[in-house]
């Protein structure tokens, strides 16, 4: 029983390049949350997906970000052009259809380094 | 914004029951109190949660006051590996959607 996925672990890009960050949710969740938390400060809500719909892209940066969850297939965040202010930890999250009680499962997150 | 409210740090000796405010003064009926703890850089990990009712699970015991408007999360017999920063989080619901907006949490610090 797999918890959530993320990959990579690491991830370090020159300014200008691209970051691809990976979410895999858990088994049956179709709903998934990434949060970005910068060094020393709390988790940042970036947006909300569910299968192939965004639902909710209110913390989003409105350039070079954009995000995805395909029918099939990983979540992806995609950073394009990054800058060292992008430098963070993103963590990906899913809870499962319906249900107002359910919690979030967190994975362990992709700790990106612009250099 | 995140809809509740925490001391940012407490200490605690080790052996020695945990006891974590939280403020939600402004939460709805029908949403659920969330508590998770984030060791060191790790992903946050889930405590507990509860509507009404207090609520005790193998982690933690939740209690939650009648009004609903605070709520204290208790460690019953802290260790060195319960040191975090432990988060209260009440959902956000917005144009029919919800998502959970962490607020600073509390630095738990657990002694020897």
């Amino acid at each position: 029983n797999a918890g959530v996925m993320q990959n990579p672990r690491h991830l370090v890009r020159r300014r200008g390049q691209e970051a691809r960050l990976r979410c895999s949710p858990v088994k049956g969740h179709s709903h998934v949350y990434w949060y970005r938390q910068l060094p020393e400060e709390g988790l940042k809500f970036m947006v909300y997906l569910q299968k192939e719909n965004i639902i909710d892209e209110s913390g989003m940066p409105k350039e070079r970000f954009s995000a995805e969850f395909p029918k099939e297939g990983p979540s992806i965040l995609r950073i394009q052009q990054v800058v060292r202010g992008d430098s963070a930890a993103y963590f990906c999250a899913s809870s499962p259809p319906g249900g107002k009680s359910y919690g979030y499962t967190f994975g362990s997150g992709t700790r990106l380094t612009v250099v | 914004d995140a809809k509740t409210t925490q001391p940012p740090s407490m200490d605690c000796a080790e052996g020695r029951a945990a006891n974590l405010p939280c403020n939600h003064s402004t939460i709805s009926g029908n949403e659920y109190v969330y508590w998770y703890r984030q060791i060191h850089s790790q992903g946050p990990q889930y405590i507990i949660h509860g509507l009404k009712n207090n609520e005790t699970n193998e982690m933690a015991s939740l209690i939650i006051t009648e009004d609903r408007k605070s709520s204290t999360l208790i460690l019953p017999h802290a260790t060195l590996r319960d040191t975090a920063v432990y988060y209260c989080i009440v959902r956000v619901t917005t144009s029919g959607t919800y998502k959970y907006i962490f607020g600073t949490g509390t630095r738990l610090k657990v002694l020897a």
